[in-house]
């Protein structure tokens, strides 16, 4: 069964905002979610990450994320997205990780199966 | 930023090939990886090591060797390479305090005829 799920595919167009969402199981209290972005070439970047630990919701240059712990349920937001946007999203779960610091032997990314993100001009 | 770097970029192989996929990271990172990614699958996790001489199983091990020679260089083996091989495949590393911000590779496509 899928732990962490995306939608498959969604559009915007230039200037818009955008939203993607992610939801995942964990059983538990400590962990991470991370934001990773897939670009035409393949090339995997680093975007952002929510500790679960942080009830604020965490802000990297144009992304930004709003974290519903309790639905297990995380979204990246893109403000004023434009056409370079486009992309594949990825969402991935990072547990056990205690205050910054991941708990022994317990260190794997869990990731979706992403989010194909088109923004039209 | 994390340099990752991978060798081949692209690789074309017979059923019961031997293909080896190199990764070297040169920031000093202990943690590297190797991933594969297929469609409707995201990444998943093939093996990965925390540091030289180490090496761990991932989710889908079955098929894939590894060795980490060095703190930089992390090698996959293929060594009877399948169809069901065909894939793109990642590298990645991290260090010890962030190992959850992982920063990867350019990739590798196989293809296994």
């Amino acid at each position: 069964a899928q732990r962490v799920t995306q939608v498959q595919s969604t559009g915007s167009s230039q200037w818009g905002e955008v939203t993607l969402d992610c939801s995942y199981e964990t059983s538990e209290y400590s962990y991470l979610i991370l934001w990773y972005r897939q670009l035409f070439s393949g090339e995997m970047v680093f975007l952002i990450y929510q500790p679960s630990f942080d009830t604020q919701n965490q802000r990297s240059g144009h992304y930004s994320v709003v974290f519903q712990k309790s639905f297990k349920s995380i979204s990246l937001v893109i403000s004023a997205s434009q056409p370079e946007d486009s992309g594949t999203y990825f969402c991935a779960l990072s547990e056990a990780h205690i205050g910054g610091i991941r708990a022994s032997g317990s260190w794997q990314l869990i990731f979706g199966s992403g989010t194909q993100l088109t923004v039209m001009p | 930023e994390a340099a990752v770097t991978q060798s081949p970029r692209n690789k074309v192989t017979v059923t019961g090939g031997n293909v080896t996929l190199s990764c070297r990271q040169t920031n000093s990172h202990n943690y590297m990886y190797w991933y594969r990614q297929d469609t409707g699958h995201g990444l998943r996790l093939i093996h990965y090591s925390y540091g030289a001489g180490n090496l761990q199983i991932g989710d889908v091990p079955d098929g894939y060797k590894a060795t980490r020679t060095t703190q930089e260089d992390f090698f996959l083996l293929l060594e009877l390479a399948s169809p069901s091989q065909t894939s793109l495949y990642f590298c990645a590393s991290s260090d010890r305090q962030t190992q959850d911000t992982q920063y990867f590779g350019p990739g590798t496509r196989l293809l296994v005829l």
